[in-house]
């Protein structure tokens, strides 16, 4: 079944760690997204892709790195984390064309705690 | 870039009542414009897609409907249900490249 993942699904981790974020969708869809939420916020886009080698910032994106070398697989990275990223980060994709066709299908998100 | 705004931020109803749930946008210039539900703890399931083109979208017991020249679109739930019980997202695009979400209306369908 086409669908889109998130791993790990909940992380604890100390400061100053570098973590790497998974995501991986099975839709055949080109555009990903990594988004930002805090309770009872909005959410923030972090970084967006096209496709394969394209990444792109978003509002929150200068604390954090992407990478796309496979369609399928849109991993994020922080590379010294601090309790202010503390936050639950979302993975979304959707498909490259036509308004229609942008409906965005996200992952169950990772909640990640940074002590 | 869109300011989205969702009022109100929380809301109760009884079991079968049919309810309005709004969503403000600043910028007309809208691409399209999305529906999500959220449940506690999990990613956003869209609900509905409106293209810029549209008036309004029906899955169901939900319609959602779209007026750019006032900014706003609503989501319509008739006989609500517990299971309805969610918070509920907007989102706006102005290119489709970024949506910018509202903080969402919680609601409660009571039995």
């Amino acid at each position: 079944e086409a669908d889109i993942y998130q791993t790990p699904r909940y992380l604890v981790i100390g400061t100053g760690k570098k973590i790497t974020l998974e995501c991986s969708q099975t839709m055949g869809h080109d555009k990903m997204y990594w988004y930002q939420q805090d309770p009872g916020m909005e959410l923030h886009l972090i970084h967006y892709s096209y496709g394969v080698n394209s990444t792109e910032k978003g509002d929150l994106s200068s604390e954090s790195t992407v990478s796309r070398i496979r369609t399928e697989h849109f991993p994020l990275t922080l590379e010294s984390a601090r309790p202010s990223h503390t936050s639950q980060y979302l993975c979304a994709s959707s498909e490259l064309g036509k308004a229609t066709n942008e409906k965005l299908f996200f992952g169950s998100g990772t909640q990640l705690s940074v002590l | 870039k869109q300011e989205v705004t969702q009022i109100p931020a929380a809301l109760s109803v009884p079991e079968g009542e049919n309810l309005v749930l709004n969503c403000s946008f600043t910028d007309s210039a809208i691409y399209n414009l999305q529906w999500f539900r959220q449940d506690p703890g999990k990613g956003l399931t869209s609900l509905l897609l409106i293209q810029s083109s549209q008036r309004e979208q029906t899955s169901g017991r939900l319609n959602a409907s779209l007026d750019k020249s006032s900014g706003r679109s609503t989501l319509y739930i008739a006989a609500s249900q517990p299971g309805d019980s969610a918070t509920y997202l907007c989102a706006a695009s102005n290119t489709g490249n970024q949506f910018y979400f509202g903080t969402g209306t919680s609601l409660t369908v009571i039995p």
